[in-house]
């Protein structure tokens, strides 16, 4: 089946610096890649997502990038603010499998 | 758009009874819903997934007879966890996703979770 795996675990920056995350998937068939942010006791939010035909998509302050030869892909976020603080999943699907596997999360902490 | 209940949001139980957790879709008819679990600083776990009409497909180590998942209609899923003991105290997450919506089959929308606390 499908593994996924995110880094880092915990991200700490000052406020208006970028932060990136990643992940690293197994299954080659695989060919959703969301990201969601989850704050604390709520629901996971989707905040973008890429499908495999293409390799970056951006939307404001956030960017996704997908590599698909070498099975990653990357969250970025550009001009942070505390307001961005939470913990981020990336996760993966394919045609074969349309349930996401989930990457660990990563707690991201914009200090002001 | 793309809205997911879930009800309750919270429960507290005695160990051996049987608690029902609700999942909608609000705005659109969801063919495929999906079960996490999801425990204090971890990642979600799929615990199922439930197709409007057929039965639920179970991940291994996930045991059907505990966690009977129901999906009668197109805009609602139910997870009744069965004789639940301390162990299965957890957040309780469920998503829908339809092909409907426009935005492709895989993207999947999440309700606000059940914490579920067993004495």
């Amino acid at each position: 089946g499908e593994n996924v795996e995110q880094h880092p675990s915990t991200l700490s920056v000052q406020e208006g610096d970028s932060a990136v995350i990643k992940c690293t998937y197994s299954d080659s068939a695989s060919n959703y890649f969301p990201w969601y942010k989850q704050e604390l006791g709520k629901r996971p939010q989707l905040i973008i997502d890429i499908r495999s035909n293409v390799g970056e998509k951006k939307d404001q302050r956030i960017a996704v990038t997908l590599n698909k030869t070498a099975k990653h892909f990357s969250l970025h976020i550009t001009e942070t603010q505390p307001e961005d603080s939470a913990v981020y999943f990336c996760a993966a699907s394919g045609t074969g499998r349309r349930a996401l596997t989930f990457g660990s999360g990563t707690r991201l902490q914009v200090q002001p | 758009g793309a809205v997911v209940s879930q009800h309750p949001s919270r429960v507290i139980c005695k160990s051996g009874t049987s608690v029902k957790i609700e999942c909608r879709s609000l705005d659109f008819q969801a063919t495929t819903m999906f079960w996490y679990r999801q425990f204090p600083k971890k990642s979600l776990m799929l615990m199922a997934t439930s197709n409007e009409g057929s039965k639920a497909t179970y991940e291994q180590g996930v045991e059907k007879d505990k966690f009977l998942i129901n999906h009668a209609s197109l805009t609602l899923s139910t997870l009744t966890v069965t004789s639940a003991h301390p162990e299965d105290s957890s957040f309780y997450i469920c998503s829908a996703s339809s092909p409907l919506l426009g935005l492709g089959v895989d993207t999947q929308y999440f309700g606000p979770g059940t914490r579920l606390t067993v004495l």
